[in-house]
């Protein structure tokens, strides 16, 4: 069974730009949770979405945000980017929404300049 | 919100050493998950243990939930043990979860 996928798995932005981010989750899976890793916060959750609903969300700005397909693929986009956004961001798949076991795809490295 | 603490910060062990990892938290848990990240980033799946104890291979845990902690024992380390070890738990309904600042291992051959 094929694990978790995000695409792109590196990315350069300039700051100001928006920017877009994609999670594939393991195939049966219905639950896409997104999480940002800094050296300086650790990992954060961002949110999750369940059956294409938002079910929680982390503190971060509303220029993060994210939305979930039928296929229960989901994206997160930011927008108006500032070098603090420079992260790893992972996404999490879980068989339904909680509390159950997740799962994490490599990441997309996001470098903003 | 929940308080997670991992020590040590900092692990420096000989190759076939022993080591136990700690995870305390400061609220009621209803989840608890284990990981291994590894030098690329990826999150490696440990243990998905709210609460006893579990094995597999080198590597075991216990959560004693009614306590707030958390053990990862790592037997006979080998250098492929390095890496940066997370506790994670949950709180709420759904799947959030609250990690730890982690533990970063180094295995000396």
């Amino acid at each position: 069974k094929a694990g978790v996928t995000q695409t792109p798995r590196y990315l350069i932005k300039t700051r100001g730009q928006q920017v877009t981010l994609s999670c594939s989750p393991i195939s049966g899976h219905r639950s896409v949770s997104w999480y940002q890793q800094t050296p300086g916060q650790g990992l954060q959750f961002l949110f999750e979405y369940f059956s294409e609903t938002q079910r929680n969300k982390g503190n971060f700005p509303g220029r993060f945000s994210g939305r979930q397909f039928s296929n229960s693929r989901s994206e997160m986009n930011v927008s108006t980017l500032e070098l603090g956004d420079s992260a790893l961001y992972l996404c999490a798949s879980s068989l339904v929404s909680g509390p159950y076991e997740q799962y994490f795809g490599p990441g997309t490295r996001l470098t903003v300049t | 919100g929940i308080q997670v603490e991992q020590s040590p910060p900092d692990l420096i062990l000989q190759e076939g050493a022993n080591s136990t990892l700690r995870c305390n938290f400061s609220d009621s848990v209803n989840n608890l998950q284990w990981f291994h990240q590894n030098p690329w980033g990826q999150l490696i799946n440990l243990f998905y243990i709210p609460s006893g104890t579990k094995q597999n291979g080198r590597l075991s845990a216990t959560t004693v939930a009614t306590e707030r902690y958390s053990l990862l024992y790592i037997s006979s380390s080998q250098t492929t043990d390095s890496g940066v070890y997370f506790c994670a738990v949950g709180v709420e309904y759904g799947n959030k979860l609250v990690f730890g600042a982690g533990t970063i291992l180094r295995v000396k051959s």
